[in-house]
C-alpha cells in the first residue's frame, strides 16, 4: 500500500514570495490534515478536510494561507506572500475516518525563508 | 480546548535500559491516543494507536497504556536500543470534528 506523498521535499524562497505544496493520500482515505511543525516544537493542525469539505481551520492564517482539496483525493496548501515566521516543515496526514481512525503521515516539505 | 503535555523534554540513557515516556491531556473525552516515533528530518511514523475504549497496546517492545480518566498515557520501551533514538509524540482528537492535538515530544537518546 502506497504511503501519503508529499511534494517538494525542500523549498527555499524569498520573503514575500509565494509557494505551494502537494499531498496525495493513502487511497480510500476520507480525511487530510496539513500540519505546521517548527524546529522544536510539536506539530499544529492548519487545516483538516473531510472528503471536499473543510472541517477544521481555525489555526490557518487565511490572510496568507490558503488550501484546496480538489474531488476530495489530492490537496495543495499555499503561502502566499511567504513571512520568515513561516519557516517550518509542512506535514500531511490522512485517515481512514476522523477520529477513530489512524493517522498516516508524508515525509514533510521543509520550508525556509530568507 | 485540548492540551497535550509531554514529560520529560529530553531523555537520556544507556543502551539496555527499560524507559517510559509521558503523555497526558487536558480533555478526557477523546476517541483514541496514538504514539509516534519521529526521526530528524523526516514525517512522523505510527507506532501505537489506542482506542478509548482500551486500556493498553503492544508491538514488540513498545506498550502503551491509556487512563482515561486522568487524562494519561505512558509508552514503556523495553531493552532500549541506539535504533530508539528519536523524538516521540503523543496525539489525541477530540472534539466535535475529532481535531488531532500534538505534544510537544520526547527527544530520547539511547547511548551506546
Amino acid at each position: 500500500e502506497a504511503g501519503v506523498a508529499q511534494s517538494p521535499r525542500y523549498k527555499i524562497i524569498e520573503k514575500r514570495q509565494s509557494v505551494a505544496f502537494w499531498c496525495n493520500p493513502i487511497s480510500g482515505h476520507a480525511t487530510l490534515y496539513w500540519y505546521q511543525q517548527i524546529l522544536g516544537q510539536g506539530p499544529k493542525l492548519l487545516i483538516q478536510f473531510q472528503n471536499n469539505g473543510v472541517v477544521d481551520d481555525s489555526q490557518l492564517p487565511k490572510d496568507r494561507f490558503s488550501a484546496e482539496r480538489l474531488k476530495g483525493v489530492d490537496s495543495t496548501l499555499k503561502i502566499q506572500p511567504a513571512k520568515l515566521e513561516d519557516s517550518a516543515v509542512y506535514l500531511c496526514a490522512s485517515s481512514l475516518e476522523a477520529g477513530a481512525g489512524e493517522l498516516f503521515f508524508g515525509e514533510g516539505s521543509r520550508l525556509t525563508v530568507l | 480546548k485540548q492540551e497535550v503535555t509531554q514529560i520529560p523534554a529530553a531523555l537520556s540513557v544507556p543502551e539496555g535500559e527499560n524507559l517510559v515516556l509521558n503523555c497526558s491531556f487536558t480533555d478526557s473525552a477523546i476517541y483514541n491516543l496514538q504514539w509516534f516515533r519521529q526521526d530528524p528530518g523526516k514525517g512522523l511514523t505510527s507506532l501505537l494507536l489506542i482506542q478509548s475504549s482500551q486500556r493498553e497496546q503492544t508491538s514488540g517492545r513498545l506498550n502503551a497504556s491509556l487512563d482515561k480518566s486522568s487524562g494519561r498515557s505512558t509508552l514503556y520501551i523495553a531493552a532500549s536500543q541506539p535504533g530508539d533514538s528519536a523524538t516521540y509524540l503523543c496525539a489525541v482528537p477530540s472534539g466535535g470534528y475529532q481535531k488531532v492535538t500534538f505534544g510537544t515530544g520526547t527527544k530520547l537518546q539511547v547511548i551506546p
